[in-house]
């Protein structure tokens, strides 16, 4: 069975710190991955996804994550913070299969921003 | 629309009684989840639709969860008898289209649920 974790579930920088966020996955098959972020009373968006292909992956705002599959890994970074991506985010996995997109979360990290 | 709608955006309601959330995709999308998260959880699948059908819903944690789209459009999500254990966000997506080729997953705002 596929599982995500998340390490840390909070955390906090100061702006222009560097961001990392945690995500370690486990897939009995080559698995699609994703980060989400949720922004207070809004839904879940979409920052960036890993499918095939090249293994560093670049999203909105300026995040990145790179793909590790020796490692089993697809930790987010993002160089240098800002005080608007104070947020929650969820890494994702999903086999790809049956021909649809069944997501298995992470329980979520929530990264606070201080000046 | 011009995106997922969810409502109510908060519904509490008393242990035993019956609640129904609502989901309206975006418009011509072919596939709507259901997704349950607890507070301090992420997200967890309940079941999805493709148009209509209902192929998957093996993530329903009771007989008492049930869910249609009748039309291929709007969705519901039917919990009878509520117990204080159902409390939690419930949160709707919908894709463009299944296929190999996975899409992107647009969520709505969810809804909270209270059971009292």
């Amino acid at each position: 069975a596929q599982s995500v974790t998340q390490l840390g579930s909070h955390v906090s920088v100061s702006e222009g710190a560097l961001v990392l966020l945690r995500c370690n996955y486990s897939s009995s098959v080559p698995p699609y991955l994703f980060w989400y972020v949720q922004y207070p009373n809004q839904g879940l968006q979409l920052l960036l996804k890993y499918t095939t292909g090249a293994t560093l992956v670049k999203g909105i705002n300026g995040f990145e994550a790179e793909f590790k599959k020796s490692e089993t890994s697809f930790h987010l970074t993002k160089p240098s913070a800002h005080m608007s991506d104070a947020a929650e985010y969820f890494c994702a996995v999903s086999e790809g299969s049956g021909g649809y997109n069944k997501l298995i979360f992470g329980a979520g990290t929530r990264l606070a921003v201080h000046p | 629309g011009a995106g997922v709608s969810q409502s109510p955006r908060y519904k509490v309601t008393k242990r035993g009684q019956d609640v129904t959330l609502r989901c309206d995709p975006i418009s011509s999308h072919a596939t709507l989840y259901w997704y349950q998260q607890a507070l301090g959880q992420g997200p967890e699948f309940l079941t999805y639709f493709n148009y209509e059908a209902q192929p998957d819903k093996s993530g329903l944690p009771s007989d008492r969860f049930s869910a249609e789209r009748p039309e291929g459009s709007i969705s519901t999500l039917t919990i009878q008898r509520t117990e204080q254990r159902d409390s939690a966000m419930y949160r709707c997506a919908s894709s463009p289209r299944t296929g190999g080729d996975l899409t992107e997953a647009f969520f709505g705002q969810g809804t909270r649920l209270t059971v009292v």
